[in-house]
């Protein structure tokens, strides 16, 4: 079965840092997909970015960036220019070719004025 | 725009009661999902459908039953709620292959 580990249960960034989430996850298998997920205080989980196994170029979505090492099952979501507005939970996310998704304990990030 | 919908943001229920969760997409995806979020422990999978009438058990599906009807709706239910089901729950669908879309969840407090 597969497994998400987010080995950082809180983290806080000044405003305008750099942040830098881990994830590390464990499959035998070779095609599947990642995810980092934010949910904000009213809850609402939202999709930060996404990541396919097969693409060896890591996913950048204006200031999130993911660093996708495939051989070492690691990737980790990289926040530039931290806003207030990104102080939430932040899980990620294993889906395989079962069809679940499996999520990490999440990490929880506050943006620090 | 996509939508998940669950039928209730905060409800409270009495041991023992009957409880139904609702929810609806309207994104015509095949695939539907129930989760448990707790503190510490993510979120954990309840059942999943991949198909109208088609379930499969999660991790932690003992205590909960789930019905599928119609392909826009997945019903979570629980036979007779206890205090140790006091939690968030949390619906989702996708496409196969694809993100998951989630509803805004229940927090459910059973007293």
């Amino acid at each position: 079965a597969q497994t998400v580990t987010q080995s950082q249960p809180e983290m806080s960034v000044q405003e305008a840092e750099t942040v830098t989430l881990s994830c590390t996850y464990d499959t035998s298998e070779n095609n599947y997909y990642l995810f980092w997920y934010k949910q904000p205080p009213s809850r609402q989980m939202i999709l930060v970015i996404r990541q396919e196994a097969y693409k060896q170029q890591n996913a950048t979505e204006n200031r999130f960036s993911v660093n996708f090492q495939k051989a070492a099952k690691s990737f980790s979501l990289k926040i530039s220019d931290s806003q207030l507005g990104d102080t939430a939970m932040y899980f990620c996310a294993f889906r395989g070719y079962g069809q679940n998704f499996v999520f990490g304990p999440g990490t929880r990030l506050s943006v620090l004025p | 725009d996509v939508k998940v919908t669950q039928s209730s943001r905060y409800l409270v229920k009495r041991t023992g009661e009957k409880v139904f969760l609702e929810c609806v997409q309207d994104m015509d995806h095949e695939n539907m999902f129930w989760y448990r979020q707790d503190p510490g422990l993510g979120l954990r999978l309840i059942y999943f459908s991949y198909d109208v009438k088609m379930k499969e058990k999660g991790d932690i599906p003992e205590g909960y039953s789930v019905s599928r009807e119609k392909k826009e709706r997945f019903s979570l239910i629980l036979e007779s709620a206890s205090t140790n089901q006091t939690s968030m729950y949390l619906c989702a669908s996708s496409l196969s292959g694809d993100e998951a879309f989630f509803g805004q969840g229940t927090r459910l407090t059973v007293v």
